[in-house]
């Protein structure tokens, strides 16, 4: 059974850093790269980033390029998302997905979702 | 590059079609035959029903359809259940340094 298998929810002041994860298991983990979408409250989706298996390539969106840094651990099929200084604005729920590993594939499995809460 | 565009809300009735536009540009949507639709319920994970502008994945219903003309997608659900009350979300590829922009996301109500 294919899981993406994300960090539970965070709780954190502005300015702090914090990174989250999410594993992969029941797939084939070199064939897929993983990713991230945001969900602020109340609000549509926003694709984040996506890095490849080996994590040798990496995709931002420009509304995120420099806010965040995604990266992946191939030994332990766990990709992850980093914030070096939170706001109070990104809070939100943070999905880990999966897309095949062929360009223009389609987002095709959604973990469950990563709450963040910043808040002083 | 923006969210692409969809209707706010719509609704129909049970046993009705609602067809739910995503507009985008000659960038995105008009460039590539690279469109997918998810459907979210609020509380649960989004689940993929429509990718490459019509293709539906293996357990989709066939009230399910996509299509596209120029920069506009369309989703259609025919024989609305009311099960099918959910957000629902385009997304096209935009090139291989935007692989996924989101439209705004349109709520369907089953009356």
């Amino acid at each position: 059974e294919v899981q993406l298998l994300q960090s539970g929810a965070e709780v954190k002041k502005p300015g702090e850093s914090l990174k989250i994860s999410c594993e992969g298991s029941g797939y084939r983990f070199s064939g897929y790269w993983l990713g991230w979408v945001r969900q602020r409250p109340g609000k549509g989706l926003e694709w984040m980033a996506i890095i490849s298996p080996s994590g040798s390539d990496t995709r931002y969106s420009p509304s995120f390029e420099g806010q965040v840094t995604i990266s992946v651990d191939e030994s332990l099929s766990t990709a992850f998302l980093q914030w070096r200084s939170l706001q109070a604005s990104d809070s939100a729920l943070y999905y880990c997905v999966r897309r095949l590993a062929v360009t223009a594939s389609p987002i095709d499995f959604w973990g469950h979702g990563t709450l963040v809460t910043v808040s002083s | 590059q923006s969210a692409l565009t969809q209707p706010r809300s719509l609704s129909g009735s049970p046993g009705q079609s609602v067809t739910i536009s995503c507009t985008g540009t000659t960038s995105d949507v008009g460039r590539y035959n690279f469109v997918s639709w998810y459907q979210h319920h609020p509380g649960k994970v989004p689940k993929l029903l429509i990718f490459e502008v019509y293709k539906r994945p293996s357990g989709v219903p066939d009230r399910f359809s996509g299509s596209k003309s120029d920069n506009t997608a369309s989703l259609t659900i025919s024989g609305l259940q009311a099960e099918d009350e959910a957000d629902y979300y385009c997304c096209s590829y935009a090139g291989t340094y935007t692989p996924y922009l989101f439209g705004t996301g349109t709520e369907v109500t089953v009356l």
